[in-house]
């Protein structure tokens, strides 16, 4: 079974630069998670999707970031325009329950800008 | 923000020894989770203990559970150079359906 699957792996762009994210969750897995991870840190929810309904997007930085999930299977997570201190690495999971039970995550996106 | 704190924040073990690490939250939980991230690489479940449960054990794994304490704990027995890893909590608040992650624990086991 093939497990999460996110591209790119690393990206490096300069400020003011838009960037997008993608993810291929694990087949039937309706539960979808963005999270960030800055260096030395835990991993940070952006937005949950449930099937293509964002349930939960209050820690996404609306200005900037968006996301999206058609047809409720891969998404996509874009940043427009970038800042510097939006060099993290961006995490991708799903799971196959609601209510918080075993995540599964994607080797994820290192993004570095400029 | 984040809900779990981890101590320590490092650890370098030689390899054979064990490994505890311990996780403090905050809120009332449904249950704790502990995850595993090599160097790059993704998250990887390890291990879920729910909050009627006080101790929990998969292989080499023991986590313990203290709800009136708001903390949790892994020990890694007879660890290995490949469990060289940073070590993460994570809680499921009563109430919610995300889980929050705490700062994570970086263990060194030296062949």
């Amino acid at each position: 079974e093939a497990g999460v699957v996110q591209s790119p792996r690393y990206k490096i762009i300069e400020k003011k630069q838009p960037v997008a994210f993608w993810c291929n969750p694990i087949s039937g897995h309706n539960t979808l998670y963005w999270y960030l991870q800055n260096l030395g840190q835990g991993p940070e929810l952006l937005i949950r999707y449930e099937n293509e309904e964002a349930v939960d997007d209050s820690q996404l930085p609306k200005d900037r970031f968006s996301a999206e999930r058609l047809k409720g299977v891969d998404s996509t997570l874009k940043i427009q325009p970038a800042e510097l201190g939006d060099s993290a690495v961006y995490l991708c999971a799903s799971s196959l329950f609601r209510e918080s039970e075993e995540l599964f995550f994607g080797e994820g996106s290192r993004l570095t800008v400029l | 923000s984040q809900q779990g704190e981890e101590d320590p924040q490092a650890l370098s073990i030689q390899e054979g020894e064990n490994a505890t690490m311990n996780c403090s939250y905050k809120t009332s939980i449904n249950n704790l989770q502990w995850y595993r991230q090599n160097s790059g690489r993704g998250l990887v479940h390890l291990i879920l203990i729910r909050s009627n449960e006080r101790e929990k054990h998969s292989g080499r794994l023991r986590v313990t559970l203290d709800t009136s304490k708001k903390s949790s704990s892994l020990l890694i027995t007879a660890s290995r150079a490949a469990d060289t890893a940073s070590y993460f909590c994570a809680t499921a608040r009563t109430g919610a359906n995300n889980l929050f992650f705490g700062t994570g624990t970086r263990l060194t086991v030296i062949p």
